[in-house]
C-alpha cells in the first residue's frame, strides 16, 4: 500500500539554524500538507499547498517558514531561523483531493537546543 | 472558525470490552467530514474512520464505529471488543468541503488504556 514517507525521522538543531524537513507524498495525490504537534499537545494545521502554490496557511506558518515542491516527488518545509518553541513532530500529509482522507507521514520529530 | 472538542482527556477500559470516546464540533457549515485519527506510542497518525455529514447512515470499520448527530454537532466513536493494541491517543477531526484548502481541525484528543 503505498504511503507518505517522511526523512529524517528525528533532527537536532541548535537555535537559529536552518532546517528542511523532507516528505514524500503518495504519488498521485494532489494536494500536500505540514501540520505539528507539540508533545502532549493537540495536531496544528500550518500550511496546504496545491498546483505549486500555497492554498491556506495558519498563523502559525510566519515568515520563518516556507514549503516548496522541488521535484515531482518532494515536498519540503524549510525553517529559516530556529527557535525553542519550534521543537515538535512535523506530519507531512497528503490527499487526491483537498476534501478526500489526508493520509499522514510518520513524522519528523525537530528538537531545538 | 470551527473548532472540535473532546472533553474526555483520559479513558480507559477492559480488554473486551467496549467504549465510547466523545467529540462536539462546532460549525456553521451544512457539509463537512468528519475523522476520527488512532495515535499509538510511535506518534503516528491512523486514520480510523471517516464520515460525510450528508450520509445519515453511521460509520462503521470492523470494530469502530461511530455515532453522528449532525443536529447536535456531535461525532463519538464506540469501539467493540476493545484490544490491548487499541491503547493509543485517539483524535477527532474536522474538514470543510467549501474550500480547496483541505485543512483539517483536531482536537485535543483523548488517551485510551485498555487494562488487560
Amino acid at each position: 500500500e503505498p504511503e507518505v514517507t517522511q526523512t529524517p525521522s528525528h533532527q537536532v538543531t541548535q537555535m537559529g539554524q536552518e532546517v528542511i524537513l523532507r516528505c514524500v507524498p503518495i504519488s498521485n495525490h494532489l494536494y500536500f500538507y505540514w501540520y505539528r504537534q507539540i508533545l502532549g499537545q493537540k495536531v496544528e494545521f500550518l500550511v496546504s499547498f496545491y498546483n505549486n502554490e500555497i492554498s491556506e496557511k495558519s498563523e502559525i506558518f510566519d515568515d520563518q517558514f516556507s514549503v516548496e515542491r522541488p521535484d515531482g516527488s518532494n515536498f519540503t518545509l524549510k525553517i529559516r531561523s530556529t527557535k525553542l518553541e519550534d521543537s515538535a513532530m512535523y506530519f507531512c500529509a497528503s490527499s487526491v483531493q483537498a476534501q478526500y482522507e489526508q493520509y499522514f507521514g510518520p513524522g519528523t520529530r525537530l528538537t531545538v537546543t | 472558525a470551527q473548532t472540535v472538542t473532546q472533553s474526555q482527556p483520559e479513558m480507559s477500559v477492559q480488554e473486551a470490552e467496549t467504549v465510547t470516546l466523545s467529540c462536539t464540533y462546532d460549525t456553521s457549515e451544512s457539509d463537512y467530514y468528519l475523522f476520527w485519527y488512532k495515535q499509538p506510542p510511535s506518534r503516528q497518525m491512523i486514520l480510523v474512520i471517516r464520515q460525510e455529514a450528508y450520509k445519515q447512515q453511521n460509520a462503521t470499520e470492523n470494530r469502530f464505529s461511530v455515532n453522528f448527530q449532525k443536529a447536535a454537532k456531535s461525532f463519538s466513536l464506540k469501539i467493540s471488543d476493545s484490544q490491548l493494541g487499541d491503547a493509543a491517543m485517539y483524535f477527532c477531526a474536522y474538514r470543510s468541503v467549501n474550500t480547496n484548502a483541505g485543512k483539517s481541525t483536531f482536537g485535543d484528543g483523548t488517551t485510551l488504556t485498555v487494562k488487560p
